[in-house]
């Protein structure tokens, strides 16, 4: 059953702690991508990679890091220096000009 | 950086009616898309239409592309109470690095039963 997985669906992060986001996909796809979408809002860009070991800063990459060391995975690290963290985050992978989401994953202060 | 802008924000209608969207943008576009997101969910690929294209259709849906207004509208005919989404346009921009699209705030829809 190919496409993309997210875990956790939800996280809560405490002050000062540093949350991982996880997302595999199985499509084969080169590019993959982190968006953050904020309640009624449409979809910001965090960071993006075009191949393995390689990654792109996006609009709103402050706060965040991320991996790419292997080709079906890109976790994303939301840092203590991201002061507003609450967000819904989505991970997605491009065949072409087309992207394919993951399900997503709500990210909470406590 | 929002490239573009989706008019209305949200937007009522009965089942069997039809239902227009609108996604201004402000730099030239190699294509435009449209995805739909259901309450809680990741995005769908609905259609994509190309700069040189004018207008295109996908079973009830119809894309249209005016480059010289930088305007697009997606047009769902025959609703149904299970199209009821959110509806974002998506552009990749032209003569720019970037490799990635841009997202526009969406348009709620609401298909009444």
């Amino acid at each position: 059953d190919g496409g993309i997985t997210q875990s956790p669906k939800y996280l809560f992060r405490k002050e000062g702690q540093n949350v991982t986001l996880s997302c595999e996909q199985n499509l084969n796809h080169d590019a993959m991508y982190w968006y953050r979408q904020d309640p009624g809002q449409g979809l910001r860009l965090i960071y993006y990679s075009q191949i393995v070991n390689d990654f792109q800063k996006g609009d709103i990459a402050e706060g965040y890091s991320v991996s790419r060391e292997k080709k079906e995975s890109f976790p994303l690290t939301v840092t203590s220096a991201q002061k507003n963290p609450t967000a819904f985050y989505l991970c997605a992978s491009s065949e072409g000009e087309k992207l394919f989401f993951g399900s997503g994953t709500q990210l909470s202060v406590l | 950086s929002q490239q573009g802008e989706e008019d209305p924000q949200a937007l009522s209608i009965q089942e069997g009616e039809n239902a227009t969207m609108n996604c201004s943008y402000k730099t030239s576009i190699n294509n435009l898309q449209w995805y739909r997101q259901n309450s809680g969910r990741g995005l769908v690929h609905l259609i994509l239409i190309r700069s040189n294209e004018r207008e295109k259709h996908s079973g009830r849906l119809r894309v249209t592309l005016d480059t010289s207004k930088k305007s697009s509208s997606l047009l769902i005919t025959a609703s149904r109470a299970a199209d009821t989404a959110s509806y974002f346009c998506a552009t990749s921009v032209r003569d720019t690095g970037r490799r990635a699209l841009t997202f526009g705030s969406g348009t709620r829809l609401q298909v009444q039963p």
